[in-house]
């Protein structure tokens, strides 16, 4: 069982904003030390995940910005804006939680694009 | 660029042993922690197991602590997860991913499949 809960879908058309967020607790997303940085996943269908969001806020070279992340408290949110039909796939937020001393991922949010 | 290429999945019965190598390059491997990820079919993500940039940390999830071990080889620039006892819900596929810090993996291999089944 997941440590971190995302909604299982959202969907938007074309053009269109969503947001997925990330619910934790005060040991992971809301540890206010150590690494309690949120990362965002996209796993294209049949592809390994890519890295799309790191630090709670940071894009990795060649992501767009159309991709933004956000921390506040216990919970993190992915944004997305101008989708479009490539970004259908499943999104999974990730971070450290210190009282596991483990790599923790959400439950996936699968985005579709109508 | 970098490079995570996963070998040694397959079948294997329920009880035995396998062991999964991971040949990286592109990057200065003794510089980085290293991680294993696994996928059941159709399922989320779980993470398995931590090894720190000179293997002298190991970190690993409690569903498989006490069965898998996690090592590297800086020398051979290669990544290793030992499974013993097996069990039909350790079927997934096991991906070899790099460290970024601050609990962020920036690199995933393409994965390799481990079957778990008589």
């Amino acid at each position: 069982q997941s440590v971190l809960t995302q909604p299982p879908s959202v969907s938007a058309a074309p053009g269109q904003r969503v947001t997925i967020s990330c619910s934790g607790s005060s040991s992971n997303i809301g540890n206010n030390y150590g690494n309690s940085y949120v990362s965002w996943y996209q796993q294209l269908p049949g592809t390994a995940p890519k890295l799309l969001i790191y630090d709670n806020n940071k894009r990795p070279s060649g992501i767009p910005d159309r991709f933004s992340g956000s921390k506040s408290g216990t919970s993190a949110t992915l944004g997305i804006t101008g989708l479009q039909t490539g970004d259908e796939a499943v999104y999974y937020c990730g971070t450290w939680d210190s009282s596991l001393s483990a790599e923790v991922f959400g439950t996936g949010t699968k985005v579709t694009v109508l | 660029q970098v490079q995570l290429v996963e070998s040694g999945g397959g079948v294997v019965q329920p009880g035995r042993s396998l062991r999964l190598s991971c040949a990286a390059s592109g990057f200065t491997f003794s510089n980085y922690g290293m991680h294993w990820v696994r996928q059941a079919p159709g399922k989320g993500l779980e993470w398995v197991a931590l090894i720190s940039y000179d293997g002298s940390n190991k970190w690993y999830a409690d569903s498989v602590k006490g069965r898998f071990t996690i090592s590297r080889d800086n020398s051979k620039n290669t990544l290793y997860l030992q499974m013993n006892s097996l069990r039909a819900e350790d079927t997934a596929v096991y991906y070899c991913t790099k460290d970024l810090g601050g609990g962020a993996i920036d690199y995933w291999g393409q994965g390799t499949l481990v079957t778990v089944s008589s």
